[in-house]
């Protein structure tokens, strides 16, 4: 069956860096886009981009260009987001979503919960 | 594309029927005369679910208690016969303009 695992969450201080990582099984991972989704503690659902799993190549929602990367590792069928030089406000859990066009979002990992503290 | 979801909590009783908006600053209507709207389940602690995509098709395994229906840029979702299993947060979704934009989501509860 299809899954997408999230690694585990991470405890960061302000200026660290942290990368998430999503590994698909249970079908061709270069196939379906992959994207990314942020929710700030009792807050909301906001895309945050996806990447082209086929081609690598990325694309970044406005607010998420420049400290945000999104990567691949292809030949393990897993997605990457890292985010540099962390901020208290990039505390949230991070989901990866599998894309197909017409349906949208069929599959989410389960969140991956990042924390900003010092 | 702003999306506006309303109401932002909705109090029901167990067996009623429940009715979420979500309406779009822009027409929703890919130029394949398709329209991408979509409605997700959040439990407490949980990731997101996909109910609907399309505005009326559900995934598989969801109950046919749960039905979206609109056009252009007016939608809604109504649930038939609220379950204990269907409380949450509802959240809609536009995709076919870039950035996706979330409705900022309706939480289900008990009156």
């Amino acid at each position: 069956q299809i899954q997408l695992v999230q690694s585990g969450p991470e405890l960061k201080k302000p200026g660290e860096s942290v990368k998430i990582s999503c590994k698909a099984s249970g079908y061709t991972f270069t196939d379906y886009a992959m994207h990314w989704v942020k929710q700030a503690p009792g807050k909301g659902l906001k895309w945050m981009g996806w990447i082209n799993t086929y081609t690598g190549k990325p694309t970044y929602a406005d607010d998420f260009k420049g400290r945000f990367v999104f990567s691949l590792e292809a030949s393990a069928s897993t997605a990457n987001l890292q985010i540099s030089n962390l901020k208290n406000e990039d505390t949230a859990t991070y989901f990866c979503a599998r894309w197909r066009v017409y349906y949208g979002f069929a599959y989410w990992g389960q969140g991956t919960l990042v924390t900003v503290s010092s | 594309v702003l999306v506006t979801q309303t109401p932002s909590s909705l109090p029901v009783s167990l067996g009623d029927q429940a009715s979420i908006s979500c309406k779009s600053s822009k027409s929703l209507v890919h130029n394949n005369g398709i329209t991408y709207l979509a409605w997700f389940l959040q439990k407490p602690g949980q990731l997101p679910q996909s109910l609907i995509h399309t505005v009326s098709n559900r995934f598989s395994g969801v109950p046919d208690r749960f039905s979206g229906s609109g056009s252009v840029s007016d939608f809604t979702l109504k649930i038939s016969r609220v379950e204990p299993e269907d409380l949450g947060v509802y959240y809609c979704l536009q995709y076919v303009h870039y950035p996706l934009t979330f409705g900022s989501g309706t939480k289900l509860e008990i009156k």
